[in-house]
C-alpha cells in the first residue's frame, strides 16, 4: 500500500490571503504526480500533472512545485478567493501504472 | 470531446438489496475505466479498473463487483448491499498511461439503510 499524505486536512483563510499545502509521497518508483480540485457538488478536475524533479506548474493564481527526491509537492494559491474553496487532492503514480490518492486538503476561503 | 456519464446521482437502498451503477464514456475508444469510492472524510479509494472489455482488476476485497460488457461501459454491482457499502462512488476514465489525468463522472451518493 502506497502512503500518500496531505496536510493540513483542512484550512480556513480570509479572502486575499495566500496559502499553501503539502502532498507527501514515496520517493521511490515515482512516475507522476497529479493535483485535482474538487468543488462541492462537482466532479474532481485535474489541475496539474508533474513529472520531473524541480517541476513548477502555474495556472492563474495557483502554482505547484515538485521534489521527487524528498517526496513532496506543494500547492500554492496566491490571493485566495471564495471560489477557490474546494478540496484539493493529489495522486501519486508509479511507473507500474498505479495511482494512489491522498485524503485531500479542504480549503475554505471566507469573504 | 470526451464526456463521461454516471447514474443515478443519489440512491437509497435497503440492506440486502442489489445494486447496479452504470457509467458510460463518449468520444474515445479503448479507455481505461475506474470505479472509486470516497468514504466519509477520506480520499478516493480505487475499487476496480479495466483496461478493456471483460478485463476487470479488483484492488480491494469487498462486497462489490464490476463488469465491462462494452468498450465504453462500466458497471458496478452488488448482489446484497451492506451498511458499509454506503459512500460516494465515482466512475473515471483516462487515456492509456498514468501521465494522463482522470476525468471523473458526476458521482453517485449511495446510502444503505
Amino acid at each position: 500500500i502506497l502512503n500518500v499524505e496531505q496536510s493540513p486536512q483542512s484550512l480556513h483563510v480570509q479572502e486575499g490571503d495566500s496559502t499553501n499545502f503539502t502532498c507527501s509521497f514515496p520517493s521511490s518508483n515515482f512516475y507522476a504526480l497529479h493535483w485535482y480540485r474538487w468543488e462541492t457538488a462537482k466532479s474532481p478536475e485535474a489541475l496539474f500533472v508533474m513529472t520531473l524533479n524541480g517541476d513548477e506548474k502555474k495556472k492563474g493564481r495557483i502554482s505547484a512545485t515538485l521534489n521527487t527526491k524528498e517526496g513532496y509537492s506543494y500547492l500554492y494559491i496566491k490571493g485566495s478567493q471564495p471560489e477557490d474553496s474546494a478540496t484539493y487532492l493529489c495522486a501519486f503514480s508509479t511507473n507500474a501504472g498505479k495511482s494512489t490518492f491522498g485524503d485531500g486538503t479542504t480549503l475554505t476561503v471566507k469573504p | 470531446s470526451q464526456t463521461i456519464h454516471q447514474w443515478p446521482a443519489t440512491l437509497v437502498q435497503p440492506v440486502g438489496s442489489p445494486l447496479s451503477l452504470e457509467c458510460t464514456v463518449e468520444g474515445t475508444s479503448n479507455p481505461n475505466l475506474y470505479w472509486y469510492r470516497q468514504a466519509a472524510g477520506r480520499g478516493l479509494q480505487l475499487l476496480f479498473y479495466s483496461v478493456g472489455i471483460g478485463q476487470i482488476s479488483s484492488e480491494v476485497p469487498q462486497n462489490l463487483s464490476a463488469s465491462r460488457p462494452q468498450d465504453r461501459q462500466f458497471i458496478l454491482s452488488s448482489k446484497k448491499l451492506l451498511l458499509s457499502d454506503s459512500g460516494f462512488y465515482l466512475c473515471a476514465w483516462r487515456e492509456q498511461g498514468v501521465l494522463y489525468g482522470y476525468t471523473f463522472g458526476s458521482g453517485t451518493r449511495l446510502t444503505v439503510v
